[in-house]
């Protein structure tokens, strides 16, 4: 596979589930990143990770964990979730160097009931 | 803070027709622009970018040109195809930092 894949697609999960996002990606970048898109909304840059060290945090509430156990591999673990919290979460990856010059999975869509 | 104003769609144009996204921001310094495509199905792709003041960033027939003046690196494209039809997102990103800061984005439906 090339590229940034993500699993999984769709997700649907009650308010009192567990679960986590994936993402990976083949490209050799040493940089990840979680957005998440709202409808009518900006994309929200949520987590940035360099070289599997979390950089940032953009006010992002605890109940969205971000791991990142090597530079190819990002997970987000989800619990407690609120129905807002429905949206599409978007990972990214690109070279610190070039962070304008990222490369997005084609993401997950995230339905809290 | 910094953000990226874009014009509303969705922009309907016919096979050949010329092609303008309005896109202006807001800045502390000077940050570089960018303009990425998402087809449907597909993640965000970057589209081009520009660095720095009149530098004008084009690929794919799709041009967009840096104006410090006015704020705006509006994208244009003199013949849009049906395979354009996708959404573009205009993006800012101060230099020093790893932050994108998005647009909402603007829908282009091309019909043949």
């Amino acid at each position: 596979e090339t590229g940034v894949t993500q699993t999984p697609r769709h997700l649907v999960m009650g308010m009192t589930n567990k679960k986590s996002l994936k993402c990976e990606q083949h490209l050799g970048h040493n940089a990840m990143y979680w957005y998440k898109q709202s409808a009518k909304k900006p994309l929200e840059l949520m987590f940035v990770y360099n070289f599997k060290e979390q950089t940032e945090n953009n006010s992002v509430p605890s109940r969205f964990s971000p791991e990142c156990p090597n530079s190819s591999h990002l997970f987000l673990h989800l619990h407690t979730l609120q129905p807002e919290d429905s949206a599409l979460y978007l990972c990214a990856s690109s070279q610190v160097e070039t962070p304008g010059e990222a490369f997005f999975g084609q993401g997950t869509r995230l339905t809290v009931v | 803070g910094d953000s990226v104003t874009q014009m509303e769609g969705p922009v309907t144009l016919s096979e050949e027709a010329f092609l303008t996204i309005n896109c202006t921001y807001t800045a502390t310094g000077y940050p570089s622009l960018f303009w990425y495509v998402q087809y449907p199905g597909e993640g965000l792709q970057l589209l081009l970018k520009a660095t720095k003041a009149d530098d004008k960033g084009s690929n794919k027939g799709f041009e967009a040109t840096y104006r410090k003046e006015t704020t705006s690196f509006h994208l244009e494209k003199g013949s849009v195809q049906v395979s354009d039809s996708a959404v573009y997102f205009c993006a800012s990103m101060n230099t020093g930092f790893q932050k994108l800061v998005f647009g909402t984005g603007t829908r282009l439906l091309v019909s043949p």
